[in-house]
C-alpha cells in the first residue's frame, strides 16, 4: 500500500521556468512532510520541510504549498537552474513514526 | 563534521555468497537505518536501529539481518545473497524518528551475479 504518491515520475523544464512537483498522502494523521533532494551517486539530503499547521513554507527558490483538506502538497522551484537537476522525494510522518517515502520525481532542467 | 560513511562503495558478489555492508556516523545519533533503492520504487526501509542492540524490522527485512554493537556503527548482512538483492543500499542516521532530519551516506552499489 503506497501511502505517499508523487507525480510526475519525471519532469523536464527549461532553465528559468518554475518546476512544480506534486505529492499526495492517505493518512490524515501525518503532520510532518519533508522533501529530500538526491543527486546521482549521492544519498538524499533534506531540502525543505513543512508541518501540517502551515500551508506554505519558503526557502529561497524552493516553496512548499500544503493543502490539508485535500491531503496534497507541492514543491515549487522558481527560476530553475541546471544544478537543480536531481530526484526529489516527498515523505510523510507523524509523532515518532517512521518516515513514509514517495517514489520520487526525477527533475531535469534544460539550459 | 556531520558525516555518514559507507563501505564499500561498490561490491560484486556471486549468488550464495555472504555480504557485509558497513555504516558509520560521527554525530552520536541514536537512530540508524538501512534502506535499499531501486529505480521507480524510491527508498524502502529494511531495518531501523534505535540504539545498540535495539533493532526492528522495516518494510522489507526478509533476506537481511543487522548488527549494532556500537552507537556509531551499523552493519547490514546478507546471508547467501540472491540476485534480486542487487540494488543500491543507503545507510542513514538521525537523532530520532518522525520529524528528525535523516542524514544519508553515499550508498553502496551491490551487484549479485
Amino acid at each position: 500500500q503506497q501511502q505517499v504518491r508523487q507525480s510526475p515520475q519525471s519532469l523536464t523544464v527549461w532553465e528559468g521556468e518554475t518546476a512544480i512537483l506534486n505529492c499526495s498522502y492517505e493518512d490524515s494523521t501525518f503532520n510532518y512532510f519533508p522533501w529530500y533532494q538526491q543527486f546521482p551517486g549521492e544519498g538524499p539530503a533534506l531540502l525543505i520541510s513543512i508541518r501540517s499547521v502551515s500551508d506554505k513554507k519558503e526557502d529561497g527558490r524552493f516553496t512548499i504549498f500544503f493543502n490539508k483538506r485535500e491531503k496534497k502538497l507541492s514543491l515549487h522551484i522558481t527560476d530553475s537552474q541546471p544544478g537543480d537537476s536531481a530526484t526529489y522525494f516527498c515523505a510523510a510522518s507523524y509523532s515518532n513514526y517512521q518516515l513514509i517515502w514517495g517514489s520520487g520525481t526525477k527533475l531535469i532542467i534544460k539550459p | 563534521d556531520m558525516k555518514v560513511t559507507q563501505m564499500p562503495r561498490y561490491l560484486i558478489k556471486r549468488m550464495g555468497e555472504n555480504v557485509l555492508l558497513e555504516c558509520g556516523q560521527d554525530m552520536s545519533h541514536e537512530t540508524m537505518y538501512w534502506y535499499r533503492q531501486d529505480p521507480g520504487l524510491g527508498l524502502q526501509l529494511i531495518y531501523i536501529s534505535y540504539d545498540v542492540d535495539s533493532n526492528s524490522e522495516g518494510d522489507i527485512p526478509k533476506g537481511y539481518r543487522v548488527s549494532r554493537k556500537k552507537r556509531e556503527h551499523f552493519s547490514l548482512i546478507l546471508d547467501s545473497a540472491k540476485t534480486n538483492q542487487t540494488s543500491v543500499y543507503f545507510c542513514a542516521s538521525s537523532e530520532g524518528q518522525g520529524s528528525y532530519e535523516q542524514y544519508f551516506g553515499p550508498g553502496t552499489r551491490l551487484t549479485v551475479l
